[in-house]
C-alpha cells in the first residue's frame, strides 16, 4: 500500500540555520503531496502542496518541491526562526489508495535562540 | 467561520464506560475523517466517510464506530473504554474535487484519557 517516510527527529536547529526535513514515498498511483505544520496543543494546519511532478509549493519561507523520479518531497527553509518550532508532517492523497490520506511520523522541530 | 470544531476538548474516561466524540464542519465538505494521534506513531486513520449517510472503516477501525447523519457532522463513538484508546483524537474534512480529494482541514483535537 501506500506509504509515506520521514527523517527521524527531532531537529534541532539555531535560529537563522538552514533547514531540511527528508520525505519519500510509495504510491500506487500519481499522487498529490503535502506539508502539514501541528504547532504545540493544536491540530494540524496545511503549510504547502504541489499535485504534479516538478511543481514546487511555497507558504511562510518554505518550500518543497514534487520529485516524482525520486519520489521525494523534501521540505526546505533557508532560515528558521524560534517559531518555526514544531511538529511537521509528509503526506499523501491518491485516487489509486480510496481517495484517503496517508501521513508520515512527524518530525519534531526544536528552534533555539 | 468556524472551520472545524470538536467536542469535547478533554475528557476523562473510566475502563467500560462509553462517549461520544463530535466535529462539525461549516465549509460544506463532502469528506470527513476521524483520527488518532499517539506518540510515535504520527496520525492513523479510524473512521472515514464520503458523503451523508455513508462511512468507511480506516487502519484502526476496532472499539470505534461512527455516524454521518448529517453532511456537517461526524460522530466517533467509544462504546466500552478501554486504556488502550488513550489518544488524542483528531477530525479532518476536505472538499471532493474531480481530480480528487484535496487539502484535508483539521480541528484542535480531543485529549482522552482512559483510566
Amino acid at each position: 500500500g501506500d506509504s509515506v517516510t520521514q527523517m527521524e527527529g527531532p531537529v534541532t536547529l539555531s535560529e537563522e540555520a538552514f533547514l531540511t526535513i527528508n520525505c519519500t514515498y510509495t504510491a500506487t498511483g500519481y499522487p498529490s503531496l503535502f506539508w502539514y505544520v501541528q504547532y504545540p496543543g493544536e491540530g494540524l494546519q496545511l503549510l504547502l502542496k504541489a499535485t504534479k511532478a516538478d511543481d514546487k509549493g511555497s507558504n511562510k519561507g518554505f518550500e518543497a518541491t514534487y520529485r516524482k523520479e525520486t519520489t521525494s518531497f523534501h521540505l526546505e527553509k533557508g532560515s528558521v526562526q524560534v517559531s518555526d518550532s514544531a511538529v511537521y508532517f509528509c503526506a499523501l492523497s491518491d485516487l489509486g489508495y480510496g481517495q484517503n490520506f496517508v501521513f508520515g511520523p512527524g518530525t519534531r522541530l526544536s528552534v533555539l535562540p | 467561520n468556524a472551520g472545524v470544531t470538536q467536542t469535547p476538548k478533554f475528557r476523562v474516561l473510566k475502563t467500560g464506560q462509553s462517549m461520544t466524540l463530535l466535529c462539525a464542519q461549516d465549509m460544506n465538505h463532502e469528506y470527513m475523517y476521524w483520527y488518532r494521534q499517539d506518540p510515535g506513531m504520527g496520525l492513523r486513520l479510524i473512521h472515514y466517510s464520503v458523503g451523508e449517510g455513508t462511512t468507511a472503516k480506516g487502519e484502526v477501525p476496532d472499539g470505534y464506530n461512527v455516524s454521518r447523519l448529517k453532511k456537517q457532522n461526524f460522530l466517533l463513538g467509544l462504546e466500552s473504554a478501554a486504556p488502550s484508546q488513550t489518544s488524542v483524537y483528531f477530525c479532518a474534512s476536505s472538499p471532493h474535487l474531480p481530480t480528487g480529494v484535496d487539502t484535508q482541514y483539521f480541528g484542535p483535537g480531543t485529549r482522552l484519557t482512559v483510566l
